[in-house]
């Protein structure tokens, strides 16, 4: 079976500009969710969804935003791009997306805003 | 939010040496989960250890909620595992499946 797959792997951008991640969970899993991880520092967490509804948000700017699909699939948003928003972005999946539950994660997508 | 606290931060060992990588958290949880990331980024797991103790090959994990620490233990080290070793708690008053990680142990091995 598919782990988390995440696209693209890589990533350029110019500040100012918009850009969008995309993340699918393993099959089965109805809940994702979004971490940052900027380097020498542990991933940060930014959003969590399940059933395409936003369930948790981390202590992030509104520049910061996503949505979960009806398969389950989602997208991060990240409007008008800073130079520190450069990190390594991490989906997780999880069965349900409940306190307590495991979480896989993706390979990641390494933004660079220069 | 939890504070976790991961110790030691840096570590270098030869090969076939043992290690204890040590994780410290500040409140109640209801999940624990070991990584290891590679260098390319990808967070691998290791062990999901809310509580008590699991073996796998030369890694193994012990969890002691009632005290607020969990502790990692790689045998025989291999060059393989050199990486950062991260620990991840979700707290056990949040409805949410969101985790806290600690900074990480950086582990190199040489062989």
């Amino acid at each position: 079976d598919a782990g988390v797959t995440q696209s693209p792997t890589h990533l350029i951008k110019t500040r100012g500009q918009h850009v969008t991640l995309r993340c699918s969970p393993i099959s089965g899993h109805k809940s994702v969710s979004w971490y940052q991880q900027v380097l020498g520092q542990g991933p940060q967490f930014i959003f969590q969804y399940y059933e395409k509804e936003e369930r948790g948000r981390g202590n992030f700017p509104d520049r910061f935003s996503a949505r979960q699909f009806p398969n389950y699939s989602s997208e991060l948003n990240v409007n008008a791009l800073l130079l520190g928003d450069s990190a390594l972005y991490l989906c997780a999946s999880s069965l349900e997306g409940h306190r307590g539950q495991e979480q896989y994660f993706g390979p990641g997508t390494r933004l660079t805003v220069t | 939010g939890i504070q976790v606290e991961q110790s030691p931060p840096d570590l270098i060992l030869q090969e076939g040496a043992n290690s204890t990588l040590r994780c410290n958290f500040s409140d109640s949880v209801n999940n624990l989960q070991w990584f290891h990331q590679n260098p390319w980024g990808q967070l691998i797991n290791l062990f999901y250890i809310p509580s008590g103790t699991k073996q796998n090959g030369r890694l193994s994990a012990t969890t002691v909620a009632t005290e607020r620490y969990s502790l990692l233990y790689i045998s025989s080290s291999q060059t393989t595992d050199s990486g950062v070793y991260f620990c991840a708690v979700g707290e056990i008053s949040s409805t949410l499946g969101r985790l806290y990680f600690g900074r990480g142990t950086q582990l190199t091995v040489w062989p």
